[in-house]
């Protein structure tokens, strides 16, 4: 798969933990963030989002926080369980196309049993 | 229900060869991206295609790179005449029609390009 691991951020958590993952996003006028999880040699998975008009929405055993105010936004992961390791990317959309993304630079979870 | 289809998976290209690079959306999407992951970064955005439109392509760099999404067929990723510097994962993302275009886009699983 793709090499990411030498400059990334990383997190490392026992099982059973609970993880925070934060971005920082750049744009104001980005209206819908996303999180996505990328397993080695994989494509991006969706795993949640959330629109401008919310600071909270959750999921399962996953949560994401927006604070626009200082254009932050964070990820949740409750009772980690070693399949959650992969990179997470935070990802802003805005305007007419949701598809149009700009990815974050991406953090390296690892859980270790 | 599939889901994005690229390929190949993975592709190798000598310097100064062509590499062509296929994504068929999933049923239903009428909207397609590309995107590029050079090593130790996010993915960066391309360009975005509607059936036979290319409707943003901000991304695409200015020469040896041109996307299509035919009437019929897959979307095509072409890069020409090769160079090391275009060796990255290249994923392509589809996102069905909706009002405004305001709808979430899923991602095949990419081709790896390696230019040798």
């Amino acid at each position: 798969g793709e090499s990411v691991g030498l400059h990334l951020p990383t997190l490392s958590v026992q099982e059973g933990d609970n993880s925070i993952i934060n971005c920082a996003y750049s744009n104001s006028a980005s209206d819908y963030f996303i999180w996505y999880k990328q397993e080695s040699g994989k494509g991006p998975q969706f795993i949640i989002d959330i629109r401008s008009n919310m600071d909270k929405r959750q999921g399962q055993r996953v949560t994401v926080l927006l604070n626009k105010t200082v254009k932050h936004l964070s990820l949740q992961i409750a009772a980690t369980q070693p399949g959650d390791s992969a990179v997470y990317f935070c990802a802003e959309a805005g305007g007419t196309s949701y598809g149009k993304l700009t990815f974050g630079q991406g953090t390296i979870l690892t859980v270790h049993p | 229900n599939a889901g994005v289809m690229q390929n190949p998976r993975h592709l190798v290209r000598r310097r100064g060869q062509e590499a062509r690079l296929r994504c068929s959306p999933m049923k239903g999407h009428s909207h397609v991206y590309w995107y590029r992951q050079l090593p130790e970064e996010g993915l960066k955005f391309m360009v975005y295609l509607q059936k036979e439109n290319i409707i943003d392509e901000s991304g695409m760099p200015k020469e040896r790179f041109s996307a299509e999404f035919p009437k019929e067929g897959p979307s095509i990723l072409r890069i020409q005449q090769v160079v090391r510097g275009d060796s990255a994962a290249y994923f392509c993302a589809s996102s069905p029609p909706s009002q405004g275009g305001n709808t979430e886009a899923f991602f095949g699983q990419g081709t790896r390009l390696t230019v040798v």
